[in-house]
């Protein structure tokens, strides 16, 4: 079975600073998606950023990038810049013919 | 656009009793899911609908746990009789594309609480 893992319950970083989310995940398909929700207090799922996994270039959408790992099943999330509106949960998430969530990091900014 | 629709907002009902959840998705999308969220098991897919069609229901835990989806703009989640350990937030989303592995669009959710 598909498994998402996120071993950093929670997080914290100062304002514009960088910090990373990891996200590891066991799988025995070649071919999947995988996904950074991020969740704010109003509750809203929406989506960060989308890396295929057949393409070997780490996404990148505006001050968020990955780090895909295909080897390592990794795909850690990098938030460069922190704003106070990045405070969230962040859950990783993967896709094959379903979809599978992480638990959860909490990420904190101070400013 | 709207987004998607979900209502109500908030349910709090008595154990035994049926609840019937509602989603709106976005107007032009092909696929449908509903979610399950609680602290203890994080967020799970119950079901999901590719052109009004029930595509896997395998998430669905329990035979009280019903969803259907009549029209392409329309759908419901009915739990019948209800029981505390379902006590959850209800998410339903939806996408532009068929599958799993696309943009998918939340909406608010559903705080369903039974006593």
């Amino acid at each position: 079975a598909q498994t998402v893992t996120q071993s950093q319950p929670e997080m914290s970083v100062q304002e514009a600073e960088t910090v990373t989310l990891s996200c590891t995940y066991d799988t025995s398909e070649s071919d999947y998606y995988l996904f950074w929700y991020k969740q704010p207090p109003s509750r809203q799922m929406i989506l960060v950023i989308r890396q295929e996994a057949y393409k070997q270039q780490n996404a990148t959408e505006n001050r968020f990038s990955v780090n895909f790992q295909k080897a390592a099943k990794s795909f850690s999330l990098k938030i460069s810049d922190s704003q106070l509106g990045d405070a969230a949960m962040y859950f990783c998430a993967y896709s094959y013919n379903d979809m599978r969530f992480g638990a959860g990091t909490r990420l904190t900014v101070k400013p | 656009d709207a987004g998607v629709i979900q209502s109500p907002r908030h349910e709090v009902t008595e154990m035994g009793q049926e609840v019937t959840l509602r989603c709106k998705p976005i107007s032009g999308h092909n696929s449908l899911f509903w979610y399950r969220q609680t602290m203890m098991r994080g967020l799970e897919l119950l079901i999901y609908f590719n052109n009004n069609v029930p595509i896997d229901d395998s998430g669905m835990p329990e035979d009280r746990f019903s969803a259907k989806m009549p029209n392409a703009s329309f759908s419901t989640l009915k739990i019948q009789p209800s029981e505390p350990r379902d006590s959850a937030v209800y998410f339903c989303a939806s996408s532009f594309e068929t599958g799993t592995y696309n943009e998918q669009f939340f909406g608010p959710g559903t705080r369903l609480t039974v006593l």
